[in-house]
């Protein structure tokens, strides 16, 4: 079983849709979670970070589900510069220090 | 320019040719990783630096060697290519305190 496991997809919305993409981890010890956003053929960069209260950044929702080991991403009024994909990030402390664990990603398409 | 930079965006060599990937940052960072990634598989390390005297392998270390000349400069070397190595190599950095990573553009690796 990977570590980090999304679905994906490609998710293909019309602009204005509300979507949600999910992952799930399996180091119930994980302590840090983020999403990233991957555009074709460029580096990731850091979209938002995950608390474990859930947490808001403009259109955009993370959610953390610590007892189903799940973390989520909501988009709301999805605009076509939404179109990309997003890699769930699992932080782990481990003996050698602080280690990042990278999704496969999942991809969306925003249709006019 | 660019925080973080990696030398060449774009090769093309033979099987058994020696490789060297470059890796440059202006971000004062004393952690540098490097990546590789392949479709569906997420990113995955190959080796990380915390500091100058630091290096260790990360999850898929064979066939692959590094070298941190400075604290900006950080090296992936291929001792002899093999098809298989074909991918996206990223370079990352990251400082102390926080968990964010901060990618180099990439080089596209493709080994005949």
């Amino acid at each position: 079983r990977k570590e980090v496991e999304q679905d994906p997809g490609p998710f293909n919305v019309p602009e204005g849709a509300t979507v949600a993409f999910n992952c799930t981890y399996s180091n119930s010890a994980s302590q840090s979670f983020f999403w990233y956003r991957q555009d074709c053929r460029k580096e990731p960069k850091l979209l938002m970070s995950v608390y474990s209260s859930g947490n808001e950044d403009g259109r955009f929702t993370a959610q953390l589900n610590r007892a189903s080991q799940y973390i989520s991403l909501l988009i709301r009024d999805s605009k076509l510069s939404d179109s990309a994909t997003y890699l769930c990030v699992v932080f782990n402390l481990n003996n050698a220090g602080n280690m990042l664990t990278f999704g496969g990603g999942t991809r969306l398409m925003v249709k006019p | 320019d660019a925080d973080v930079t990696q030398t060449p965006r774009n090769r093309i060599t033979k099987t058994g040719k020696r490789i060297m990937l470059e890796c440059s940052q202006t971000k004062g960072h004393d952690r540098m990783y490097w990546y590789r990634q392949d479709p569906g598989l997420g990113l995955r390390l190959i080796y990380y630096s915390f500091d100058v005297k630091d290096i260790n392998k990360g999850e898929i270390s064979d066939g692959y060697s590094v070298s941190r000349q400075a604290q900006a400069k950080f090296s992936l070397s291929l001792e002899s290519a093999i098809p298989n190595q074909t991918a996206l190599y990223f370079c990352a950095t990251s400082d102390l305190i926080s968990n964010e990573q901060f990618f180099g553009p990439g080089t596209r690796l493709t080994v005949l």
